[in-house]
């Protein structure tokens, strides 16, 4: 089974600019999470999606948004971009909330 | 609010020598508990959860719902175990909270 893909891998933009970052899950998982890596804050949970729906929410600002297509494959999007979004996001596929997840190798996104 | 504290950033064992990274929760009700590891140039992967009970590449964690602890042990370090270890708490549906991660060096 191909693994957890996530597109693009790497990303520069600038202040004020908006992005959006694809994730693709392992064929047949459903469940697709989505999360913040910094060397400040760590791993923070950003959201969940599970059959086109949002299941969980973290702390994060409404700029930070995302969706679920019927095919399971997952966008988020950042508006109005700050410095402090820079950051390595991972995605990662699970068959279920509570089954083993898979993550991706990351989109790591630099704001300038 | 729910936290997950993980003591050491750093922690240096000598290959062969029994290793305990440690995890602290604060909620006292009965949450979902995981050990991921990331080594060097290779994704996040689970390594472990509480309930499955399973010992993982010689890796245990034993929740301790009275210490509120969740430590990661093994009792022969390996040079492949170093690596950066998460410990990550959930309450059933809800959201992961990790903790800021521990550095495994085993040296040889």
């Amino acid at each position: 089974k191909a693994g957890v893909t996530q597109t693009p891998r790497y990303l520069i933009k600038t202040r004020g600019q908006q992005v959006t970052l694809s994730c693709s899950p392992i064929s047949g998982h459903r469940s697709v999470s989505w999360y913040q890596q910094t060397p400040g804050q760590g791993l923070q949970f950003l959201f969940e999606y599970f059959s086109e729906t949002q299941r969980n929410k973290g702390n994060f600002p409404g700029r930070f948004s995302g969706r679920q297509f019927s095919n399971s494959r997952s966008e988020m999007n950042v508006s109005t971009l700050e410095l402090g979004d820079s950051a390595l996001y991972l995605c990662a596929s699970s068959l279920g909330t509570g089954e083993k997840d898979f993550f991706g190798p990351g989109t790591r996104l630099t704001v300038l | 609010a729910q936290r997950v504290t993980q003591p050491e950033k750093l922690l240096s064992v000598f290959k062969g020598a029994p290793v305990e990274l440690k995890c602290n929760y604060s909620y006292s009700g009965s949450p979902e508990l995981f050990w991921y590891v990331q080594y060097s140039r290779q994704r996040l992967q689970l390594l472990l959860r509480h309930i499955s009970r399973e010992s993982i590449k010689g890796f245990t964690a034993d929740l301790n719902k009275g210490e509120t602890s969740f430590h990661l042990k093994k009792p022969f370090a390996q040079e492949e175990d170093s690596a950066m270890y998460y410990c990550a708490f959930r309450l059933y549906g809800q959201n992961f909270v990790f903790g800021p991660g521990t550095r495994l060096s085993v040296l040889p």
